[in-house]
């Protein structure tokens, strides 16, 4: 099966300005997360969906951040304005979701955006 | 507040010289406990889940790890390592029910592994 692609891989701004990400997950997977991971430190969630609906947005930024999946496939997460400490990998994630007896499924990670703010 | 401790930061081993990265866990409730690994300029990779049952987990390449309750432990081993074992190795926690965010992944800093041949 095919993965979780994302895109660009690279992305090089400076502070203030906005840019946006983009991911496609594995064809079926209902839930959807955006992980931000920062140079020496594990992935942090961002944001949950589940189809189009928003499940925990908790640790998202709100006033910079902003993410949405219009139609439960394709996902976006922007950052406007961008700040120093944004610079991450931005790592987006799919998974089927929980099932009865067998509990939450594995998430698959795609190769995620490297991010540098000049 | 819910977390996941890798013990190393860094380990540096010999080839055919035996692992255990250490995780700890905290996190009320039930668990599914998961490592993760990623190979230089690749993805995050799973290496093995436990959901339930059998505390002792077999996963890809050789790696196996140990659920202990009473220790809020899962950490990984492998008997052997090779060369092409270096990478860095992520515990990771989900809450074990339906629903909301138990299905967030709570994840340790990392342990960079490094295997001279």
């Amino acid at each position: 099966e095919a993965g979780v692609a994302q895109s660009p891989r690279y992305k090089i701004i400076e502070k203030r300005q906005s840019v946006a990400f983009w991911c496609n997950p594995i064809s079926g997977h209902a839930t959807l997360y955006w992980y931000q991971q920062i140079l020496g430190q594990g992935p942090k969630l961002l944001i949950q969906f589940q189809n189009n609906g928003v499940v925990d947005d908790s640790q998202l930024p709100k006033d910079r951040f902003s993410a949405e999946r219009l139609k439960g496939v394709d996902s976006t997460l922007k950052i406007q304005p961008a700040k120093l400490e944004d610079s991450a990998v931005y790592l987006c994630a799919s998974s089927s979701g929980w099932w009865a007896g067998r509990g939450n499924q594995p998430q698959h990670f795609g190769d995620g955006t490297r991010l540098s703010i000049l | 507040a819910q977390s996941v401790s890798q013990h190393n930061h860094h380990v540096i081993l010999s080839e055919a010289a035996s692992l255990e990265l250490g995780c700890n866990y905290s996190y009320g409730g039930t668990v599914n406990l998961f490592w993760y690994v990623q190979y230089p300029g690749q993805h995050l990779q799973l290496l093995l889940k436990y959901f339930s049952g059998d505390p002792l987990v077999k996963g890809i390449k050789g790696f196996e790890a140990e659920f202990i309750k009473s220790k809020f432990s899962f950490n990984l081993r492998k008997p052997s390592v090779q060369w092409s074992d270096t990478a860095e190795y992520f515990c990771a926690v989900t809450g074990g029910g339906y629903g909301g965010s138990q299905g967030n992944l709570i994840f340790g800093k990392g342990t960079k592994l490094s295997v001279k041949p």
